[in-house]
């Protein structure tokens, strides 16, 4: 398997913009996590799926992000409109069993 | 919120050294797992340790985990240069399945 593969992996965009991230995981896992990584704040949940539900959207900062999960091998993230704070490391990992997390190698974002 | 924090949040070391890295956190766990993210790269699982487990080990790697304390420590034995990394704990609160990580320890081999 190719691992869990984000795209893009880096992303300049100007505030106010629409943002899209996409993650497609192991096939055959059943959990699915999108965390954020900034150095102030470190790694933050934001949400995550079982069999495509969304199970706990509760780090998601606010109206402005959202996430979907159409179906097993596919995730979004959507940032809309972007802000400059918005900028950091979005990872998306994958799991079996919500044991060990298979991460993607992430994707940045930078917002002007 | 960070359920886990990391000490020290940096050390350097030389080459074949040994290199402790502690993680304390505050509720109960189902499990305690560590990760190791190269610079620019995504996090890699490196060893779980469940609750009802106290010591764990994996090639170099040691883990172990004491519930009355509610800490973790890694060591990594005879280090190379190839083990600098930052270094994470993450635990698993009961009836969560979600994983939390803490703030990383910054882990330097010097050559």
């Amino acid at each position: 398997d190719a691992g869990v593969i984000q795209s893009p992996r880096h992303e300049v965009t100007e505030m106010g913009q629409e943002v899209t991230l996409r993650c497609k995981p192991i096939s055959g896992h059943d959990y699915l996590f999108w965390y954020r990584q900034t150095m102030m704040r470190g790694l933050e949940l934001l949400i995550y799926f079982n069999n495509n539900v969304p199970i706990d959207d509760s780090g998601m900062p606010e109206d402005r992000f959202s996430a979907k999960m159409p179906n097993a091998s596919f995730s979004t993230l959507k940032i809309q409109p972007s802000e400059p704070r918005d900028s950091a490391v979005y990872f998306c990992a994958s799991s079996p069993s919500a044991g060990e997390l298979f991460f993607g190698e992430g994707s940045r974002l930078t917002v002007l | 919120s960070q359920q886990g924090e990391e000490d020290p949040q940096a050390l350097s070391i030389q080459e074949g050294e040994n290199a402790t890295m502690n993680c304390s956190y505050k509720t109960s766990i189902n499990n305690l797992q560590w990760y190791r993210q190269n610079s620019g790269r995504g996090l890699v699982h490196l060893i779980l340790i469940r609750s009802n487990e106290r010591e764990k080990h994996s090639g170099r790697l040691r883990v172990t985990l004491d519930t009355s304390k509610k800490s973790s420590s890694l060591l990594i034995t005879a280090s190379r240069a190839a083990d600098t990394a930052s270094y994470f704990c993450a635990t698993a609160p009961q009836g969560a399945q979600k994983l939390v990580f803490g703030q990383g320890t910054r882990l330097t081999i010097n050559p």
